[in-house]
C-alpha cells in the first residue's frame, strides 16, 4: 500500500462546478496534511494546510480531515479555467534522526484536474 | 512569507560532467531542507533530508556517492550531481520550512544531461 494515495483522475469538471479530490493515507501517526497546487513545469505551491478533524475553507477552497479514517480532501467551489493543473495531497509525519526532529513531507502521485470553459 | 530561491533554473551539461545546484532560505532559517525530484508525469520523490550541520539522511535508493548535499550555513543547502548521466535528467526541487510551518519550494532546477 502506497503511504499517500490519491484518487486517480484525471479530473474534468465544467467551469463553476465543485471539483473534489480525496487523498487516503497509511501513517496514523501523521499530524499535518496540506494540498499543494502545481503548474506543468513549475515547483509546487502550497493552497491549504489541515492540522485537525473537520474542515477548514479559504476562499473557494475546502480541505477536510478524518483522522479515524485516515482521509484528507480538498474542494474547490466555482472551479475556474485556471485552476486546471496537478494537485498533490501531502503529509507530514515528525522524524528522529542524529537527534534533530523533522517533519518528512510525503507526496501522493497527484492528480490532474481539468476545468473547461 | 516564506521564501526560498533555487539556483539555476535550467543546466544542460554533457555526460559524466557534475552540476551543484543551490538552495537558498532568503528570509528565514532553514534547520532542515529537503531535496525532491520529479520525473514527467511523476510525482515528487524524496530524495534526502538535508540538516544543518550534519550528515543528509538519503531516502532508500538514492546513491549518496552520486548525490552530494551539503548544508553548511541555515540558509544554504546544495545538491551536487556527480559524473552526470542522462538518466539523472529530471526536474529537482528544494524545500525549506520555518518551524512547524509548511513547506515552500524553490522553483526548481530542470536538469538535461546530453
Amino acid at each position: 500500500q502506497k503511504e499517500v494515495e490519491q484518487n486517480s483522475g484525471p479530473l474534468s469538471v465544467p467551469e463553476g462546478a465543485i471539483a473534489s479530490l480525496n487523498c487516503t493515507y497509511s501513517d496514523r501517526g501523521s499530524q499535518s496534511f496540506f494540498w499543494y497546487r502545481q503548474y506543468s513545469g513549475k515547483s509546487p505551491e502550497l493552497i491549504m494546510s489541515i492540522y485537525s478533524n473537520g474542515d477548514k475553507e479559504d476562499g473557494r477552497f475546502t480541505a477536510q480531515l478524518n483522522k479515524a479514517s485516515q482521509y484528507v480532501s480538498l474542494l474547490i467551489r466555482d472551479s475556474q479555467p485556471s485552476d486546471s493543473a496537478t494537485y498533490l495531497c501531502a503529509v507530514n509525519t515528525w522524524q528522529n534522526a542524529g537527534g534533530t526532529s523533522y517533519g518528512k513531507l510525503t507526496f501522493g502521485q497527484g492528480t490532474i484536474l481539468t476545468v473547461h470553459p | 512569507g516564506a521564501v526560498v530561491s533555487q539556483h539555476p533554473s535550467r543546466v544542460i551539461c554533457k555526460s559524466g560532467t557534475s552540476v551543484k545546484i543551490e538552495c537558498r532560505s532568503l528570509d528565514f532559517q532553514a534547520t532542515t531542507m529537503f531535496w525532491y525530484r520529479q520525473f514527467p508525469k511523476q510525482s515528487l520523490m524524496l530524495m534526502a533530508t538535508s540538516n544543518e550541520g550534519s550528515k543528509a539522511t538519503y531516502e532508500q535508493g538514492v546513491e549518496k556517492d552520486k548525490f552530494l548535499i551539503n548544508h553548511a550555513s541555515l540558509t544554504l543547502s546544495t545538491l551536487t550531481v556527480t559524473s552526470a548521466h542522462p538518466e539523472d535528467s529530471s526536474f529537482y526541487i528544494c524545500s525549506a520550512a520555518e518551524g512547524n510551518s509548511p513547506l515552500h519550494f524553490g522553483n526548481g532546477t530542470r536538469l538535461t544531461v546530453t
